[in-house]
C-alpha cells in the first residue's frame, strides 16, 4: 500500500497562505490523493482530493507534482478555525468495488492569529 | 453529504467487558467502514461490512476481537470484545458518497 509522509507540525500567521506539503512517492496510477483535517475530537472532514491534474474548491487547493510522488495542500487564506490535523490519504481501489484509505500521521497546523 | 450519527460519544468501560458501538446513516449505503484512532495517532481501517454479508477485516482485526452487524443498508454495529486499557480509543464509523468519505463524530472508549 502507497504510504504518505508529512511534517508532524507547522505553525502559520493567520491571513496567510498555509503550504502543506506531502510525499507519496510508492503511489501507484490510479489512486487518488485525499486530504482531511481533525478538529480535536471530531471526525475528520473533507477538504480535497485529485488524481493528476491540480484542484481547487472553496476550502483549498491541491498540487500534485507531475511524476504524483509528492503533493500540497495550499489553504490560502488560513483562519484559526484551520487548527486542526491535516491528513494526506492515499486511496487504494480493491477488488469487489472496495477500497481503503491509507492514513499518514499528519500534520498539526496552529494558525497563529 | 451524509449524516452519520454514532452511539455512545463515548464511555468508560471495566477491562474483560465488552461495549458495542452503534452507527446509523442518513441513507442507504452498501459499505460502511470501521476505524480505530489509538491516543495520538492517525485512523486505522479494523473492517469493511457489507450489508448481508461478512464483514471484511484488515491484518490485525479478527472478528471475535471485534464482531460487526449489518442488519440493513443504514446501520451497523461494532463491538469491542473483552476490552483491555489497549482498547482506549477513538472508535469511528465512515460511509462514502461517491469518492467523499464521511464520518461520524466518533466514539471514545476508555478502559479501565
Amino acid at each position: 500500500d502507497a504510504k504518505t509522509t508529512q511534517p508532524p507540525s507547522m505553525d502559520c500567521a493567520e491571513g496567510r497562505a498555509a503550504n502543506l506539503p506531502c510525499n507519496h512517492s510508492t503511489i501507484s496510477g490510479n489512486e487518488y490523493v485525499y486530504w482531511y483535517r481533525q478538529i480535536h475530537s471530531q471526525g475528520p472532514q473533507y477538504i480535497i482530493h485529485g488524481l493528476k491534474n491540480n484542484e481547487t474548491n472553496e476550502m483549498a487547493s491541491l498540487i500534485i507534482t507531475e511524476d504524483r510522488k509528492s503533493s500540497t495542500l495550499i489553504l490560502p487564506h488560513a483562519t484559526l478555525r484551520d487548527t486542526a490535523v491535516h491528513y494526506c490519504i492515499v486511496r487504494v481501489e480493491r477488488a469487489g468495488n472496495n477500497r481503503k484509505l491509507i492514513w499518514g500521521l499528519g500534520t498539526s497546523l496552529a494558525v497563529n492569529p | 453529504s451524509a449524516v452519520i450519527s454514532q452511539k455512545p460519544s463515548r464511555d468508560i468501560c471495566q477491562r474483560g467487558t465488552s461495549l458495542t458501538i452503534q452507527c446509523q446513516v442518513d441513507s442507504q449505503v452498501t459499505m460502511m467502514f470501521w476505524y480505530r484512532q489509538q491516543p495520538g495517532q492517525s485512523l486505522t481501517l479494523i473492517a469493511t461490512a457489507n450489508q448481508g454479508s461478512e464483514a471484511t477485516y484488515e491484518s490485525g482485526f479478527v472478528i471475535d476481537k471485534f464482531p460487526i452487524s449489518r442488519p440493513n443498508l443504514t446501520f451497523s454495529t461494532l463491538t469491542v470484545s473483552n476490552m483491555s486499557p489497549e482498547d482506549s480509543s477513538i472508535y469511528l464509523c465512515s460511509v462514502d458518497r461517491g469518492l467523499e468519505a464521511f464520518f461520524g463524530q466518533g466514539t471514545r472508549l476508555t478502559v479501565v
